[in-house]
């Protein structure tokens, strides 16, 4: 059945490596989000893109993070250089915009942790 | 700025009552809301969404409903069972796509 996919599932670094999340979302479905998910903060939303397009990505540090969407069927998460207050679950969710029923799914998450 | 709150943060009750999860938010301009439902250590799924024209939507045991104008929406399970423990979050849509998540409610259905 139709899902959104995410690799990898967890990920432990070290500060200052780069990072790279990707995330395949549902065919057909042309809007992606990326949301972190912390304790503190809980769900946040990070970047969304429509038709490969960033619509928004102003919940993004963007000193650090970039989001990018090379093709309909890849979406990527990049931070560089990583730092420990960014070890979060990261999810990505995809959706069909249309006129009134724009539902969201969700991928299983990676889990980052940076040392 | 929307502000989505939960009540109760965490809920324990035995197998077979029925209960109640609320959610309320600060805006009412809203375009939708939608509950998920959080297993721990995985992602989230979807269980219902109301668009912000709907009172109410139902699946299953689950029966979801929407006061706009209130600021409020609540979450029935009826007939609870042990499968049901998970985390319950709501979010609104504020427009443009942009989900805003409540804090979540922890709920443990015990035998």
């Amino acid at each position: 059945d139709a899902r959104v996919t995410q690799t990898p599932r967890d990920k432990v670094t070290e500060m200052g490596q780069e990072v790279t999340m990707r995330c395949q979302p549902i065919l057909g479905h042309n809007t992606v989000f990326w949301y972190r998910q912390t304790m503190m903060q809980g769900l946040e939303l990070l970047a969304y893109f429509r038709n490969r397009a960033p619509l928004d990505d102003s919940g993004m540090p963007k000193d650090r993070f970039s989001a990018e969407m090379p093709d309909a069927t890849l979406a990527t998460l990049k931070i560089q250089p990583s730092e420990p207050r960014d070890s979060a679950v990261y999810f990505c969710a995809s959706g069909s915009e249309g006129f009134t029923y724009n539902e969201q799914f969700f991928g299983p998450g990676t889990r980052l942790t940076v040392l | 700025k929307q502000e989505v709150t939960q009540i109760p943060a965490a809920l324990s009750v035995p197998e077979g009552e029925n209960l109640v999860l609320n959610c309320s938010f600060t805006d009412s301009a809203i375009y939708n809301l939608q509950w998920f439902r959080q297993d721990p250590g995985k992602g989230l799924t979807s269980l219902l969404l109301i668009q912000s024209s709907q009172r109410e939507q139902t699946s299953g045991r689950l029966n979801a409903s929407l006061d706009k104008s209130s600021g409020r929406s609540t979450l029935y399970i009826a007939a609870s069972q042990p499968g049901d423990s998970a985390t319950y979050l709501c979010a609104v849509n504020t427009g443009f796509q942009k989900l805003v998540f409540g804090t979540g409610t922890r709920l443990l259905v015990s035998p």
